[in-house]
């Protein structure tokens, strides 16, 4: 059993497109969590949300949307791709918010044309 | 936001060698993490630190959590073929927690040279 899956694992598309990436943890976790990994493998946090609790990263341009319809769901609505979107996204979770190791997806390499 | 410098950036090394990672921070964190990344999937995590001067092993790996709260180091013994892959320190800062996230260093790509 996968603990933690994103879906689609790979995805292409145009500059300008609206696209999702689903993530599901059957951890019974209470946290979850998106995270960007550029061309040079450096893992940034986007976004966490526990308990209908939302904590943006700043950075985050508010075309990124974190969509939660429960606990175990957590997915990533990404509007007006632009080319600097390309990259791997990592859905992850965690116990609580305490400071407890994180389980990671697989990611999602998107890539936009 | 906290940055945490991970090095070396890249070891090419032979079968059988230890090897030895760290990573340093100018702040205070308060629990430690390595992950081990391989091509096409995500992070796994390897040991988990919690307190200031703990040493943890799994297997041939061992870590640290630096007395000063500011490091940590990994090192793994006799090293395989099946080492290859990327290595992240992880932590979460003193002043944030889960809610924040965790801050990863850069990886230390680990390249095994038969």
């Amino acid at each position: 059993d996968t603990a933690v899956s994103q879906t689609p694992k790979y995805l292409v598309t145009q500059m300008g497109n609206d696209k999702s990436i689903k993530c599901e943890q059957n951890l019974g976790h209470d946290t979850m969590y998106w995270y960007k990994q550029d061309s040079k493998k450096f893992l940034k946090i986007m976004f966490s949300y526990n308990n209908k609790e939302l904590i943006i990263n700043e950075t985050v341009p508010n075309r990124f949307s974190p969509k939660s319809p429960d606990k175990a769901h957590l997915n990533l609505h990404i509007n007006s791709l632009e080319l600097g979107d390309s990259a791997v996204y990592f859905c992850a979770s965690s116990p609580g918010t305490g400071n407890q190791p994180q389980h990671f997806g697989d990611g999602t390499r998107l890539s936009i044309l | 936001g906290q940055q945490l410098n991970q090095s070396p950036q890249s070891m090419f090394i032979q079968e059988g060698e230890d090897v030895s990672m760290n990573c340093t921070s100018s702040s205070i964190f308060n629990t430690w993490l390595w992950y081990k990344q391989e091509p096409g999937e995500g992070p796994v995590l390897l040991i988990a630190l919690y307190k200031a001067g703990e040493l943890t092993s799994n297997g041939r790996l061992t870590a640290q959590f630096g007395i000063t709260r500011k490091d940590s180091f990994l090192n793994i013994s006799a090293s395989i073929p099946s080492d290859v892959g990327i290595y992240f320190c992880a932590g979460y800062h003193i002043s944030g927690g889960g809610a924040d996230g965790l801050t990863f260093g850069k990886g230390t790509h680990l390249i095994i040279q038969p």
